[in-house]
């Protein structure tokens, strides 16, 4: 059982650059969610979807767009890279409503 | 929206001691609180939960309170062990599809 997966693990963006992160899951559930995670700041929602076609912003979703064509997959575009978008992004999924959420293992960005 | 304060953000017991986390919360409709322990370099994972139904949980060396009345929630380890060293993270659950809100974190450290 893969739980949610998210690639890459690693990259680096100059700034202006777009890019892609992958994020798929395989257990089925509704809800799927972006976060960022800073030095000092904790987990911060950048875009959330509760079912496929269904997708809302979060509280930093400025320089994000996200989509969810199937249930399984929400990928998280960059689109034009800033350096303050330097940030480890963790992707989860849960069921909807007050359940467990489960992490992918972490996509570390840096933007020069 | 919700907004989840932490403290302490760093703390360090002696093995063998209790540590305690406390955490609160501002969206009174907000009803479910998990912790999650986040080792170096790896994805946050759920250790507890509870709900606003209930004022405390245990599991094993671990628990939970809630205080609804005054929006507070805390987590304790009793008996800690150097595995326990850890970033850990409360958060709370509101909002339509009841994302979830993290506080800052906790860098807790047991020293052997």
């Amino acid at each position: 059982n893969a739980g949610v997966t998210q690639t890459p693990k690693f990259q680096v963006l100059k700034t202006g650059q777009s890019m892609t992160l992958q994020c798929a899951q395989d257990m089925n559930h509704e809800y799927m969610s972006w976060y960022r995670q800073d030095p000092g700041m904790g987990l911060r929602l950048i875009h959330y979807s509760v079912g496929a076609g269904i997708t809302d912003q979060g509280e930093v979703p400025n320089g994000y767009n996200v989509s969810r064509s199937t249930t399984e997959d929400f990928p998280l575009r960059l689109l034009s890279a800033a350096p303050s978008q330097t940030s480890v992004y963790f992707c989860a999924s849960s069921y909807v409503g007050n359940t467990e959420a489960f992490f992918g293992q972490g996509t570390r960005l840096t933007v020069v | 929206g919700e907004n989840v304060e932490q403290h302490p953000s760093t703390l360090s017991v002696q093995e063998g001691d209790s540590a305690v986390i406390k955490c609160t919360y501002s969206d009174s409709a907000s009803n479910y609180f998990p912790w999650y322990k986040q080792e170096l370099g790896k994805r946050p994972q759920l250790i507890i939960d509870i709900r606003s139904n209930v004022g405390e949980k245990k599991d094993q060396r671990i628990a939970v309170t809630l205080n609804k009345t005054a929006k507070h929630f805390s987590l304790h380890i009793t008996e800690t062990q150097p595995e326990d060293s850890a970033v850990y993270f409360c958060a709370a659950s509101s909002g339509s599809a009841r994302q979830l809100t993290f506080g800052s974190g906790t860098q807790l450290t047991v020293l052997p």
